[in-house]
């Protein structure tokens, strides 16, 4: 159980494009979804926290208007680069969490690897 | 804001060999969780310790929550190259939005068969 997917799994874009990552909880409800983003060996950043049919609780240095996070129902969110810039080129992982859970562990998604050139 | 600072950064040992990597933060935690990543792959959740000095086991792999909930340790015995990967610890602060990790760099563990 516990399983997140995430699409799609790589993607690259042109400079000035924008592109909408999915996230989904395939067997659970999450009460929250998070949005991470990291850099080749590096750390997982915190961009933002989403619960569902709420606004966005957005990190401090991460533009609103620039990664728009869209968390519908219980089993997806989405989060748009919008204008993508080589400087967003990176790996962004989503992570889903559920009240229902015993411990407030995430279970993360695969990963999607964006490119932009 | 909250910082966890992970060592080490990089770990190269010889299959058999223990492994132990140390996760400090700056502020009182709620909890501690423990990840793995292996090579191109995802985090994938190993524990939660919650309470002061707790000490928790899952075969090889022993995790400690210091104290003062303020650090923490992984510590593999007997390491075997399925144990490859990155660990990272992410810390809930005591103080701040619930469940709100925040991750250390990770400690990179490389296996010499």
């Amino acid at each position: 159980g516990a399983v997140v997917s995430q699409h799609p799994s790589r993607v690259i874009c042109k400079s000035g494009t924008s592109v909408k990552i999915e996230c989904r909880s395939l067997d659970f409800q999450a009460t929250t979804m998070f949005w991470y983003r990291q850099f080749p060996k590096q750390s997982l950043m915190l961009m933002a926290t989403s619960n569902e049919g709420s606004k966005a609780t957005y990190e401090q240095g991460v533009e609103k208007d620039k990664f728009l996070i869209n968390h519908a129902s219980l089993t997806l969110s989405t989060l748009t680069v919008t204008s993508a810039h080589p400087e967003d080129s990176s790996f962004y992982i989503c992570s889903a969490s559920a009240a229902s859970f015993s411990s407030y562990e995430q279970y993360f998604g695969p990963g999607t690897r964006l490119t932009v050139t | 804001g909250q910082q966890v600072m992970q060592i080490p950064q990089y770990q190269h040992v010889q299959e058999g060999e223990d492994f132990t990597t140390y996760c400090n933060s700056s502020t009182t935690l709620s909890n501690i969780q423990w990840y793995k990543q292996r090579p191109g792959g995802h985090p994938v959740f190993l524990i939660q310790l919650v309470k002061s000095g707790e000490v928790k086991k899952q075969k090889r792999l022993t995790f400690q929550f210091g104290e003062a909930k303020k650090n923490s340790s992984l510590h593999i015995t007997a390491t075997q190259t399925t144990d490859v990967g990155t660990y990272f610890c992410a810390g809930e602060d005591l103080f701040q939005r619930a469940q709100k990790l925040v991750f250390g760099q990770g400690t990179r563990l490389t296996i010499n068969p």
